[in-house]
């Protein structure tokens, strides 16, 4: 199936600082990216959808100015965290849907990144 | 909006079948989909329905009742290494959102 990568795994800042995760689709082109959070013993909540070259939509109760969506190409979109604190800890997860390899109904998860605030 | 549930915690013997039940409101509905998720890890995908009716693949199984916004996941021969959560996932005309997730804890 098709791959979806996120970069990085892992990652510990100091309150206060911005984190960028990155999520890249390797061997299709995605149409439109999906950043999901998930609270430990929590499902996956949708924070925003973005399309190539469009503004992202965010969802209900995330703060666009906090978080930050750029879907520059269509195998590239990026989320920064800005002025992380340690309510932002979270394992954060892309999710890829497009045309090209793979069925167009199915949607291509990253591994996820485990952000950890201090 | 949707609104999508699930039970929260199952368990069930090594080599049985189980079922894990899913009711969801929508708007606009376009498919809904299973996914496995181990602890720490994303989810991956198991199946998906958008018509009615019962998809097979291997040992597991999924149904879709539209008209009763209703589907469950069959997993037969149970193995130990299917203890994880089961997402069930419903895509309107934007995007998908998730159920809480089925804790299914497999026991020898």
């Amino acid at each position: 199936g098709a791959v979806v990568s996120q970069h990085p795994s892992w990652v510990i800042c100091k309150s206060g600082t911005s984190v960028k995760i990155e999520c890249r689709s390797l061997d299709f082109q995605a149409t439109t990216m999906f950043w999901y959070r998930q609270f430990p013993k929590q499902s996956l909540m949708l924070m925003a959808t973005s399309n190539e070259g469009s503004k992202a939509t965010y969802e209900q109760g995330v703060e666009k100015d906090k978080f930050l969506i750029n879907h520059a190409s269509l195998t590239l979109s990026t989320l920064t965290v800005t002025s992380a604190h340690p309510e932002d800890s979270s394992f954060y997860i892309c999710s890829a849907r497009g045309g090209g390899q793979g069925s167009s109904y199915e949607q291509y998860f990253g591994p996820g990144t485990r952000l950890t605030v201090t | 909006g949707q609104n999508i549930d699930q039970p929260t915690e199952m368990t069930a013997t090594e080599g049985a079948i189980v079922q894990i039940n899913c009711t969801y409101q929508t708007s606009g509905f376009n498919g809904l989909f299973w996914y496995q998720q181990h602890a720490g890890e994303a989810p991956t995908f198991l199946s998906y329905n958008v018509l009615d009716g019962l998809e097979e693949k291997g040992r597991f199984s999924s149904f879709l009742s539209r008209s009763k916004g209703y589907s469950y996941l069959l997993l037969k021969e149970l193995q130990m290494k299917d203890s994880a959560s089961y997402l069930c996932a419903v895509r309107d005309r934007r995007d998908m959102r998730f159920g809480a997730g089925t804790r299914l804890t497999v026991k020898p």
